[in-house]
């Protein structure tokens, strides 16, 4: 069984540029839920789709966005990216239609913005 | 304030040691789990644990959700156990998101 694929691992963007990430959450799962990690914030939670909806959002600005395709893929968009939104991006998929369910990662994209 | 946290921060120790890590959190909880980052950044899982004890191999891991707290026992150390472990708990009444702690540190010398 395939685990939680996220595209691309490594990208790099200038500032003011957009980005948009992909993941591929576990055959069967129908939640994904995006993290940003940083060196001072730590992990935090970006947004959950369940089933093509936005069930839950963390404390993001509105140029992070995010969509789920019905196969369960999920993308995240940032726009007019800044130098404060390099960070690893990581995607988690889980099986349950409740958060209580155990989450699995993907191997994160790391993004630099120049 | 502060909603998990995780000690020590850092830990650095000799191969073949033991430790605990400790995680405590701020309200009752749905679910916990305790991931090991590795080197490139993915996130392991190592358990599954919003009560009781669980054992795999030589790590192990308990919760005792009325009291707040959750440990995760590492013994007989190895350098490939060396990263940050996390404890992410989903707490009740907080919208069913997952919240990090800051990790543990950990630092196995050879």
């Amino acid at each position: 069984k395939a685990g939680v694929t996220q595209t691309p691992r490594y990208l790099i963007k200038t500032r003011g540029q957009q980005v948009t990430l992909s993941c591929s959450p576990i055959s069967g799962h129908r939640s994904v839920s995006w993290y940003q990690q940083t060196p001072g914030q730590g992990l935090q939670f970006l947004f959950e789709y369940f089933s093509e909806t936005q069930r839950n959002k963390g404390n993001f600005p509105g140029r992070f966005s995010g969509r789920q395709f019905s196969n369960s893929r999920s993308e995240m968009n940032v726009s007019t990216l800044e130098l404060g939104d390099s960070a690893l991006y990581l995607c988690a998929s889980s099986g349950g239609d409740r958060a209580y369910t155990e989450a699995f990662f993907g191997q994160g994209t790391r993004l630099t913005v120049v | 304030g502060i909603q998990v946290e995780q000690s020590p921060p850092d830990l650095i120790l000799q191969e073949g040691a033991n430790s605990t890590l400790r995680c405590n959190f701020s309200d009752s909880v749905n679910n916990l789990q305790w991931f090991h980052q590795n080197p490139w950044g993915q996130l392991i899982n190592l358990f599954y644990i919003p009560s009781g004890t669980k054992q795999n191999g030589r790590l192990s891991a308990t919760t005792v959700a009325t009291e707040r707290y959750s440990l995760l026992y590492i013994s007989s150390s190895q350098t490939t156990d060396s990263g940050v472990y996390f404890c992410a708990p989903v707490m009740m009444n907080r919208d069913d998101k997952i919240i990090f702690g800051k990790g543990t540190r950990l630092h196995i010398l050879p």
